[in-house]
């Protein structure tokens, strides 16, 4: 089993451009979840979904957007990039249960010039 | 207020020595689960040890134990024979309301970073 992947690992943009990290997990799990870690401040949720077709705000999702079409894939896009947006990105899954353990994919190093 | 507090930016251990990193949250709802995961210079997330609110034993795995004190709200982790392999930044979280089967999210705190050395 491969876990959760993340596509790409690294991305350099520039402002105003787009761009959509993949996340992936082969563990049939209904939960996923998008974060971004910044210096300092701990991971913060972005967007997450309950399941396949929906997907709900958290702390930090202006500028972002998300779509989960697909079980097991977690799309997360930016439209228009902006250097706020520089961080990494994690995407994480877990199942259904109280106790919750979620597994985090390796992070996507976005740098926005 | 901030949810989750970790107010030791950094700490360090001599190897095969006991180590506490802190962690207080702030939360009105009786029901809530705690987390401590671990992050390595590789940089991926590692899940260690899960307390519930409810939960009457602190809970253990392996070298790994939470001191929990729900009326002072504090899930300390307690690591016992530090390693080498266990440097690295160590995050709290928290999950505010009891599971109704939606999504749990997680409040994360900033992070505590042990150094253990020889």
């Amino acid at each position: 089993n491969a876990g959760v992947t993340q596509t790409p690992k690294f991305r350099v943009l520039k402002t105003g451009q787009s761009m959509t990290l993949l996340c992936a997990q082969d563990m049939n799990h209904e939960y996923m979840y998008w974060y971004r870690q910044d210096p300092g401040m701990g991971l913060r949720l972005i967007h997450y979904s309950v399941g396949e077709g929906t997907t709900a705000k958290g702390e930090v999702p202006d500028g972002y957007n998300v779509s989960r079409l697909k079980k097991q894939n977690f799309l997360l896009g930016l439209e228009s990039a902006a250097p706020s947006q520089t961080s990494v990105y994690f995407c994480a899954s877990s199942y259904r249960t109280e106790y919750n353990e979620q597994f985090f994919g390796p992070g996507t190093r976005l740098t926005v010039l | 207020a901030q949810k989750i507090t970790q107010t030791q930016p950094g700490m360090f251990v001599q190897e095969k020595e006991a180590v506490t990193l802190d962690c207080t949250y702030d939360t009105s709802d009786p029901s809530y689960g705690l987390f401590w995961y671990k992050q390595p210079s590789s940089g991926e997330m590692i899940f260690l040890i899960y307390q519930g609110s409810y939960d009457q034993q602190n809970a253990t795995e392996g070298r790994y134990s939470l001191n929990f004190q729900k009326a002072r709200k504090s899930a300390n982790l307690v690591i016992s024979a530090s390693q080498l392999g266990d440097s690295a930044m160590y995050f709290c979280a928290m999950r505010e309301g009891a599971f109704t089967g939606t999504a749990s999210k997680l409040t994360f705190g900033t992070g505590t970073r042990l150094q253990v050395t020889l």
